[in-house]
């Protein structure tokens, strides 16, 4: 079966440039979440959706950030304008039931803003 | 967001020898999880833990949910050289939207 995939592996931009980062959770898996991971914070949750719908942003760093997931097969987090502080490595995972129950994680996009 | 207190933050081994690893918290937890994370590479659940004093075993590992539901160690047996990697435990509360994970412990295992 498929994993959780995440495009691209690696993004390399100047900062002030929108970086789009891709998921595609695993088939029949209800909730999807994106993660940062960086090095002085380690791993956080940036938002959660159930069912293509947002539950809980309260872990996006600013408004720069966003995400959206129009279908069940497609999410996508966007950083508009990006800044050299959001470098870090992006993590998309799913789970079948839930925030609680043991997630699926995707080999995360590499993001460095010059 | 708040981070678990996870420790030891590295382990430096030799095969064939045990590992063990907590993670502490002030807050209780509902459920535990313990992940690897191998170089470029997302990580990867090992064991769930979903009552306190849950003892539940993967092969050489084995997982324990604090009976406090504070804390949870992982310990691994007869450590060999694929053993290395990251750590990560994470906890989850069930009245709020609280997922969290420790800092992780970076694991070495000499040949």
């Amino acid at each position: 079966d498929a994993g959780v995939i995440q495009s691209p592996r690696h993004e390399v931009t100047e900062m002030g440039q929108e970086v789009t980062l891709r998921c595609k959770p695993i088939s029949g898996h209800d909730y999807l979440f994106w993660y940062r991971q960086t090095m002085m914070r380690g791993l956080e949750l940036l938002i959660y959706f159930n069912n293509n719908v947002p539950i809980d942003d309260s872990g996006m760093p600013e408004d720069r950030f966003s995400a959206k997931m129009p279908n069940a097969s497609f999410s996508t987090l966007k950083i508009q304008p990006s800044e050299p502080r959001d470098s870090a490595v992006y993590f998309c995972a799913s789970s079948r039931t839930g925030l609680h129950q043991p997630q699926h994680f995707g080999d995360g996009t590499r993001l460095s803003i010059l | 967001g708040q981070q678990l207190n996870q420790s030891p933050q590295s382990m430096f081994i030799q095969e064939g020898e045990d590992v063990s690893m907590n993670c502490t918290s002030s807050s209780i937890f509902n459920t535990w999880l313990w992940y690897k994370q191998d170089p470029g590479e997302g990580p990867v659940l090992l064991i769930a833990l979903y009552k306190a004093g849950e003892l539940t075993s993967n092969g050489r590992l084995t997982a324990q949910f604090g009976i406090t539901r504070k804390d949870s160690f992982l310990n691994i047996s007869a450590s060999i050289p694929s053993d290395v990697g990251i750590y990560f435990c994470a906890g989850s509360k069930y009245n709020n939207n609280d997922m969290r994970f420790g800092a992780g412990t970076r694991l070495t295992v000499k040949p």
